[in-house]
């Protein structure tokens, strides 16, 4: 089945530096991707929904200079978290979908900012 | 846009027994509802599906139902096992429509005790 590989699935960085998160589609050409947010205990919200080939859409509150997604290809999607701050300590979740899938989610990324 | 409710926030129930947990949403455009099954430090794995022309699906020991003049849709697990514990997602999306996030309900946290 579809399958999303999400990488790093741990990093610690010291606040002030810039982390980059990949979401890669292995087996199906991913013409969407969403990066959610999860705080602790908490439900995954929706933080940008990004497009191949085109600028993200983001939710309201979550800063586009901040997060910074790219979706340069059909199986490959990143986002950076720039000068990232202990508040942006969170478990980051990636999914994709093609036009006919549903909707399947990577491993998550479990960001800690020192 | 779309608010999805879930109850109970956590369940507790002995091996063998069933358990049921509900979600609500308020877009009667939605037509797509997957639950989703996530473990400690993981990304939530799609457990079961549902689209707005069917009122009921069932995979094993697992089923979903969708009323969709209510606005409700259940999961239901039956013979629970200890493997079965985890923390349970029902989402709502409008699917046909690619660059449509899913929308998550706050989670129920399932524990199965043998």
């Amino acid at each position: 089945g579809a399958v999303v590989s999400q990488h790093p699935s741990r990093v610690i960085c010291k606040s002030g530096t810039s982390v980059k998160i990949e979401c890669r589609s292995l087996d199906f050409q991913a013409t969407t991707m969403f990066w959610y947010r999860q705080f602790p205990k908490q439900s995954l919200m929706l933080m940008a929904t990004s497009n191949e080939g085109s600028k993200a859409t983001y939710e309201q509150g979550v800063e586009k200079d901040k997060f910074l997604i790219n979706h340069a290809s059909l199986t490959l999607s990143t986002l950076t978290v720039t000068s990232a701050h202990p508040e942006d300590s969170s478990f980051y979740i990636c999914s994709a979908r093609d036009r006919k899938s549903p909707l399947h989610f990577g491993n998550g990324t479990r960001l800690t900012v020192t | 846009g779309e608010n999805v409710e879930q109850h109970p926030s956590t369940l507790s129930v002995q091996e063998g027994d069933s358990a049921v947990i509900k979600c609500t949403y308020s877009d009667s455009a939605s037509n797509y509802f997957p639950w989703y099954k996530q473990e400690l430090g993981k990304g939530p794995q799609l457990i079961i599906d549902i689209r707005s022309n069917v009122g009921e699906k069932k995979d094993q020991r697992i089923a979903v139902t969708l009323n969709k003049t209510a606005k409700h849709f259940s999961l239901h697990i039956t013979e629970t096992q200890p493997e079965d514990s985890a923390v349970y997602f029902c989402a709502a999306s409008r699917i046909g429509q690619a660059g449509t996030a899913l929308i998550f309900g706050k989670g129920t946290t399932l524990s199965v005790s043998s």
